[in-house]
This record gives structure tokens, C-alpha cells and sequence, in this order.
């Protein structure tokens, strides 16, 4: 099972909004609605963001939301903070009744 | 509150064993599913293997098929992980992560462990 694609990096300033793509087949992120998104801080466990593709937890900020079109699903962070900096992963449920991460996505905040 | 406490943290030799254990605790473990997933040093995370609640159903990454055994022990509210035949690959953070209810996200993860795959 190959990793989804995911931007090696991504930037911008406080206040803006940028968004992180992950695409895949019609195996995972086309064929299911069971994509979500994690933030990690160096050193850190993984944190869910987003569960089936637009879904925040209980205690995520409502400045991070999650959208799918096809093969492709999208992470966007609105009013972009400081603390937002961290990597960022996609996962999806596959038709092999596995799972796949993207590569991760390295958020950098200007 | 919910706790994901891993264990087994050691440095083994290429074709060598070890087993990782998770211990949960804040949450009625018989009830979710459970995740192995994985981080070398510096890389991204990769999904390893999980196990439904009553332990009946076990699924792996080609990566560690026929090598790795997932198990749980849920009178013990623990998480298992046998590895077999250690690879150079192999080597990373271990982390157990609870599957949300109802749903696809991993809510909860350890805090990991380090697997040293050396001669």
C-alpha cells in the first residue's frame, strides 16, 4: 500500500489561512469517508485534528477543518497561529481493510 | 482520563524478537479498537496493525505480515505486540493509539517506545 501524497512543506503567516492536500486512489480517500488528520509536535504523540473527513473532536479548534473531493481530502487552518506549527498527517482506510498515512506535511508559520 | 502507557523499549539484533506491550487505562478496553502505529527516527508515521475489540479480527501492514502479531488481553486492559524476524526497517517509535468509537480517527496515543534494530 503506497503513502498518501502529502506537500513536503507548507507555510504562511499569522492570520491567514493555508490548506494541506492529500490525495490517494479510489482504494482509500476516494472510496471511503474515513479520512482524518493528526498535528505533531516534535517529540510529541500524534494529536487527531479531524476524524471521517470533516469531523473536529470534543477540544480542536474550530480554526481547523477538514473537506474531501474525490481522491484528494483537505486539511485547512484559518487564522493561522503560532502555535500551529507542527507536522501535520492524512490517513484513510483502504480497500485491503488497512490503513495508510501521507508522508506528513511540515507546517511553517512565518 | 483516558491513558496509553507503552512498554517494552530495547535494542535488539537484525532477525531478533521483542514485545511491546500497551497498557490502558480511563476507558473500558474491551470496547474499542486498538493500533500499532510506527515513526523511524525522523521519517512520518506508518499504520503497523490493529485488533478489534474481542480480539477476533487482526490486521497488519505488508510490511511486518507473517512477522509481527498483534494480540490484547482484555482482563489485563493490555495492548500486545510480538516481533519476529526484526529488520534494520524495523527500527522506531512504537505507538499504541485507541480507535475512536464509531468512527475512523485514533483519539488517544501513547507516549510511544523506541525499537533499536542493531548489530
Amino acid at each position: 500500500q503506497s503513502a498518501l501524497t502529502q506537500p513536503a512543506s507548507v507555510s504562511g503567516s499569522p492570520g491567514q489561512s493555508i490548506t494541506i492536500s492529500c490525495t490517494g486512489t479510489s482504494s482509500d480517500v476516494g472510496g471511503y469517508n474515513y479520512v482524518s488528520w493528526y498535528q505533531q509536535d516534535p517529540g510529541n504523540a500524534p494529536k487527531l485534528l479531524i476524524y471521517d473527513v470533516s469531523n473536529r473532536p470534543s477540544g480542536v479548534s474550530n480554526r481547523f477543518s477538514g473537506s474531501k473531493s474525490g481522491n484528494t481530502a483537505s486539511l485547512t487552518i484559518s487564522g493561522l497561529q503560532a502555535e500551529d506549527e507542527a507536522d501535520y498527517y492524512c490517513t484513510s482506510y483502504t480497500s485491503s481493510n488497512t490503513w495508510v498515512f501521507g508522508g506528513g506535511t511540515k507546517l511553517t508559520v512565518l | 482520563e483516558v491513558h496509553l502507557v507503552e512498554s517494552g523499549e530495547g535494542l535488539v539484533q537484525p532477525g531478533g524478537s521483542l514485545r511491546l506491550s500497551c497498557a490502558a487505562s480511563g476507558f473500558r478496553f474491551s470496547s474499542n479498537w486498538m493500533h500499532w502505529v510506527r515513526q523511524a527516527p525522523g521519517k512520518g508515521l506508518v499504520w503497523v496493525s490493529e485488533i478489534n475489540p474481542d480480539g477476533s479480527t487482526t490486521r497488519y501492514a505488508d510490511s511486518v505480515k507473517g512477522r509481527f502479531t498483534i494480540s490484547r488481553d482484555n482482563a489485563k486492559n493490555t495492548l500486545y505486540m510480538q516481533m519476529n524476524s526484526l529488520r534494520d526497517e524495523d527500527m522506531a517509535v512504537y505507538y499504541c493509539a485507541r480507535g475512536a468509537a464509531g468512527a475512523s480517527g485514533l483519539d488517544y496515543w501513547g507516549q510511544g517506545t523506541l525499537v533499536t534494530v542493531s548489530s
